[in-house]
């Protein structure tokens, strides 16, 4: 069975901090994965993703990842918070060609204090 | 793209009133979720379908709940009758199966109260 777990529901970083959010899947076949963000009274929208190739992938706002296969994880990080950065972030799964073979974490609220 | 299009982005009503939710996805996505995410269940899938047909509704919370898709660009979701606890925000996203490694996209919610 696949799975997301992230670890950390809440997480609390200082402005200009190093921001660390964790994700571990499982699964039985290679995944993509994939983290989205959530603005406060928005809908979610994709801040990266790894399918193939460099396992350290770039997204949005200085948003970078990293797959490593042999830990089953995909943690994001951002060198710099910024205030900006407070929002609800969900790592997600996929583990086949078929669009319900898609699964979603229980997201971490991150909270950057001035 | 006008991306996945969702109304009425607010809706306030009384408990026992019918509500019903609109979704239009992205054209040419063959996917299509409704998720509801409230503070404490998180983000929650109730269904989905493919290809206008209703696949897996496992999620959906009882029988007042209810979706249809009459076809590839349109979406319901139905609250007959509406509960206080189904206060939420209702998400609806859409995909392309094997396409973009399956990532979906998401409409900007409708934020139902039930007062």
């Amino acid at each position: 069975a696949q799975s997301v777990t992230q670890l950390g529901s809440h997480v609390s970083v200082s402005e200009g901090a190093l921001v660390l959010l964790r994700c571990n899947y499982s699964s039985s076949v290679p995944p993509y994965l994939f983290w989205y963000v959530q603005y406060p009274n928005q809908g979610l929208q994709l801040l990266l993703k790894y399918t193939t190739g460099a396992t350290l992938v770039k997204g949005i706002n200085g948003f970078e990842a990293e797959f490593k296969k042999s830990e089953t994880s995909f943690h994001l990080t951002k060198p710099s918070a910024h205030m900006s950065d407070a929002a609800e972030y969900f790592c997600a799964v996929s583990v086949g060609i078929r669009g319900n073979q898609f699964y979603f974490g229980t997201g971490t609220s991150l909270t950057v204090i001035p | 793209d006008a991306g996945v299009i969702q109304s009425p982005r607010h809706e306030v009503t009384e408990m026992g009133q019918e509500v019903t939710l609109r979704c239009k996805p992205i054209s040419g996505h063959d996917y299509l979720f409704w998720y509801r995410q409230t503070m404490m269940r998180g983000l929650e899938l109730l269904i989905y379908f493919n290809n206008n047909v209703p696949i897996d509704d496992s999620g959906m919370p009882e029988d007042r709940f209810s979706a249809k898709m009459p076809n590839a660009s349109f979406s319901t979701l139905k609250i007959q009758p509406s509960e206080p606890r189904d206060s939420a925000v209702y998400f609806c996203a859409s995909s392309v199966a094997g396409l973009s490694y399956n990532e979906q996209f998401f409409g900007p919610g409708t934020r139902l109260t039930v007062l």
